[in-house]
């Protein structure tokens, strides 16, 4: 039983343009998200975050959006480099949980030069 | 200046062995997690610790012991490897007690195979 889901299990996209990553979660108790970007042989290094009381939170080219009715966040990246090629986690967090994160499957991004 | 350490990086064994994979983090840390990153690439929690609360995710077999003989170390204890047991294993930290929110710093993962 999935909790966190990306449905796109990899994306290719352009150098210079947007690119957009999507998480769904089923736990309604979440309420707080993480992104987290995985190189190969590397173990996943922090992007962005954001709690349930936002829905939006940027850090230069990243930008996490929370849409809690619908249950879905996305991560915007742009412009896109070909270093952000790798593949990205989406991350959920219950307060009161230990701060164990329960992550989606990832999706590798690809972007072209 | 690794900040989340593990070794040993790759780990071939017998099926019905028991095994260690050490863990340090050098961050001043509270809290250590064990996951696993399945043949999926789905990556799990099994473990939560900080200051000697222990908490466990309910589906891992208690073969899986985790034992910190102080705050900077998480080490798992694996007795009688299954063929199912192989996976990447990573070890993480983060700041803070457990049931805030706070980032997680990632170790470089284990890659363990079970023959």
């Amino acid at each position: 039983d999935q909790q966190v889901k990306q449905n796109s299990p990899s994306l290719s996209v352009q150098e210079g343009r947007i690119s957009i990553l999507n998480c769904d979660y089923t736990n309604s108790m979440f309420d707080y998200f993480l992104w987290y970007k995985k190189y190969p042989a590397e173990g996943p290094t922090f992007l962005i975050s954001i709690s349930s009381i936002k829905d939006k939170n940027e850090d230069g080219r990243f930008t996490v959006f929370l849409n809690k009715s619908a249950k879905h966040l996305s991560l915007h990246i742009v412009p896109s480099q070909p270093g952000d090629s790798a593949v990205y986690f989406c991350a959920a967090s219950a307060y009161g949980a230990g701060n164990m994160l329960t992550f989606g499957g990832g999706t590798r991004l690809m972007v072209k030069p | 200046d690794t900040a989340v350490s593990q070794t040993p990086k790759y780990l071939v064994t017998q099926m019905g062995n028991d095994k260690s994979i050490k863990c340090e983090q050098n961050l001043g840390h509270d809290t250590m997690y064990w996951y696993k990153q399945d043949s999926k690439k789905f990556l799990k929690i099994m473990f939560s610790y900080n200051n000697k609360e222990l908490i466990i995710n309910e589906t891992v077999p208690n073969r899986f012991s985790p034992k910190s003989p102080d705050k900077a170390h998480l080490n798992l204890h694996i007795n009688s490897l299954e063929l199912g047991d192989s996976a990447v294993y990573f070890c993480a930290s983060s700041a803070g007690l457990a049931g805030a929110f706070n980032e997680q710093f990632f170790g470089p993962g284990t890659r363990l195979t079970v023959l």
